[in-house]
C-alpha cells in the first residue's frame, strides 16, 4: 500500500459545483497534513494546512479524519481558475519516524463552463 | 525576499555530459530538498539536508550528487547525463524539520537529456 493515495480522477465539473477529495495515508503516527495546489508546468504551492478541528479558508475546506486514516478537501462553488492539481502531504510523526513529507500523486480538477 | 530560486529554468543535455542545478534561498531555511517530477509519478525525492554539511539520500538518488556548504545553497549535480534523467526538478525548502512546517517550491528546472 503507498503510504500517500489519491484518486487521479480527473474530477470534471461544472462551475458553481462542489467537489471533495479524498487522501489517505498509512501511517497512524503522521502529525501534520497539507494541499497543495499545482497548475500544469509550474511549481507546487501550498493551499492550506489541515489541522485536527477542520477549518476553513473562503471557499476551501479541510478536515481531518484520523480514526479513518484520510484527509480530505472540499471546494465550494467551483471556479474556472479553480481547474489544478491538488497534491496530498503528509509529514509522519517524529516518534522513530522520518521527518520527510510524503506527498500523493496529486487530484486532477477541471472545471468547465 | 525572493523565496527559493532555481536556475536554469531549461536545460538541454546530450548524453553523458554533467552539469549542476542551482537552488538557493534567503528564507533562512533549515531544510531543502530536490525532487523529481514525471508524468503519472508524481514527486519523488532525490536528496534532501537537515542543515549546512548533512546532507541525505532519497528515493531516486542513484545519478545525482548534492552538497550543502551554505544554508542558502544546495546545487544538484548531474554526474554523467542519461535520458532518464529527462525530467522537470523542483528545490524546495522549510524553515525547520519540525514537521509542521510547509515546503516552500522554486520555479522548476525542466532538463531534457538527448
Amino acid at each position: 500500500r503507498k503510504e500517500v493515495e489519491q484518486d487521479p480522477g480527473p474530477f470534471n465539473v461544472p462551475e458553481g459545483a462542489t467537489v471533495a477529495f479524498n487522501c489517505t495515508y498509512s501511517n497512524s503516527a503522521s502529525q501534520s497534513f497539507f494541499w497543495y495546489r499545482q497548475d500544469c508546468r509550474k511549481e507546487p504551492k501550498l493551499l492550506m494546512s489541515v489541522y485536527s478541528s477542520g477549518n476553513e479558508d473562503g471557499r476551501f475546506t479541510a478536515q481531518l479524519n484520523r480514526a479513518s486514516q484520510y484527509i480530505s478537501l472540499l471546494i465550494r462553488d467551483s471556479k474556472l481558475s479553480d481547474s489544478a492539481t491538488y497534491l496530498c502531504v503528509v509529514n509522519p510523526g517524529t516518534s522513530g519516524g522520518s521527518y520527510i513529507p510524503t506527498f500523493g500523486r496529486g487530484t486532477s480538477l477541471i472545471v468547465h463552463p | 525576499n525572493a523565496g527559493v530560486t532555481q536556475t536554469p529554468k531549461f536545460q538541454v543535455l546530450k548524453t553523458g555530459q554533467s552539469m549542476t542545478l542551482q537552488c538557493a534561498q534567503d528564507m533562512n531555511h533549515e531544510y531543502m530538498s530536490w525532487y523529481r517530477q514525471d508524468p503519472g509519478m508524481g514527486l519523488r525525492l532525490i536528496h534532501y539536508s537537515v542543515g549546512a554539511g548533512i546532507t541525505d539520500q532519497g528515493e531516486v538518488p542513484n545519478g545525482y550528487n548534492v552538497s550543502r556548504s551554505t544554508t542558502e545553497d544546495f546545487p544538484l549535480r548531474l554526474l554523467s547525463a542519461a535520458p532518464s534523467q529527462t525530467s522537470v526538478y523542483f528545490c524546495a525548502s522549510s524553515y525547520s524539520t519540525h514537521y509542521n512546517s510547509p515546503l516552500h517550491f522554486g520555479n522548476g528546472t525542466r532538463l531534457t537529456v538527448t
